[in-house]
């Protein structure tokens, strides 16, 4: 079993719908939480980061911490087709050595 | 947060070459990491490079075939030895800035023939 499980996708949805995507972990000592968004050719941005349980909200962005259930949500809301890209959810113990889900594509249709 | 130049950012090698790829910071960073991303897949980790210090190798990857130099607080370079198909890959240098995690270079696109 992995230590971080994302669902690869790819994901397809109408512009303007909400997107929801998660990821499940193993290791309860794992305290930061971050999405990163790549689009193809490029490298991967920060996109949300999170410290411990709770909500965080940027812009059209919603990050979740759910630790009791080792569970992490990113929500999009008003999906642009400019949101079509991978995103990949990465945790650490102590914000230094990341570990990455595998990604999951996004394909936001106009 | 950091900005990071990578280069090259793709290169068709022929198998059994090597290929240097360099990656330089804006600023002084303590350490900096090479991470692989195979095609379809997510990053792994290949090692944590410190300056002054040899790098430190995942589990997996072994200098010989990975060596890497960090001869200042603002540049590293990973090269890929004796290159096979296998090995491309998109190679990616990144460093932290704290607790909200890593700045990632733009890549390398690493194709062997």
């Amino acid at each position: 079993q992995k230590e971080v499980e994302q669902d690869p996708g790819p994901l397809s949805v109408p512009e303007g719908a909400i997107v929801s995507l998660n990821c499940t972990y193993s290791n309860s000592a794992f305290q930061y939480f971050m999405w990163y968004r790549q689009y193809s050719r490029k490298g991967p941005e920060l996109l949300m980061y999170t410290y411990s349980s709770g909500n965080k909200e940027d812009g059209r962005f919603t990050a979740q911490v759910d630790k009791s259930s080792k569970y992490i949500s990113l929500f999009i809301r008003d999906s642009q087709p400019s949101d079509s890209a991978t995103y990949l959810c990465a945790m650490s113990e102590a914000g230094n050595m990341l570990t990455f889900g595998g990604g999951t594509r996004l394909m936001v249709k106009p | 947060s950091a900005v990071i130049s990578q280069k090259p950012s793709r290169d068709i090698c022929q198998r059994g070459t090597s290929l240097t790829i360099q990656c330089q910071v804006d600023s002084q960073v303590t350490m900096m990491f090479w991470y692989r991303q195979q095609p379809g897949q997510s990053l792994t980790l290949i090692a944590t490079a410190n300056q002054g210090s040899e790098a430190t190798y995942e589990s997996g990857f072994v200098i010989d075939k990975f060596p890497i130099s960090r001869p200042n607080l603002t540049f590293s370079t990973l090269t890929v030895s004796n290159m096979s198909p296998e090995d491309s890959s998109i190679y990616l240098c990144s460093v932290v800035r704290g607790p909200r995690g890593y700045t990632f270079g733009s890549g390398t696109r690493l194709t062997v023939v």
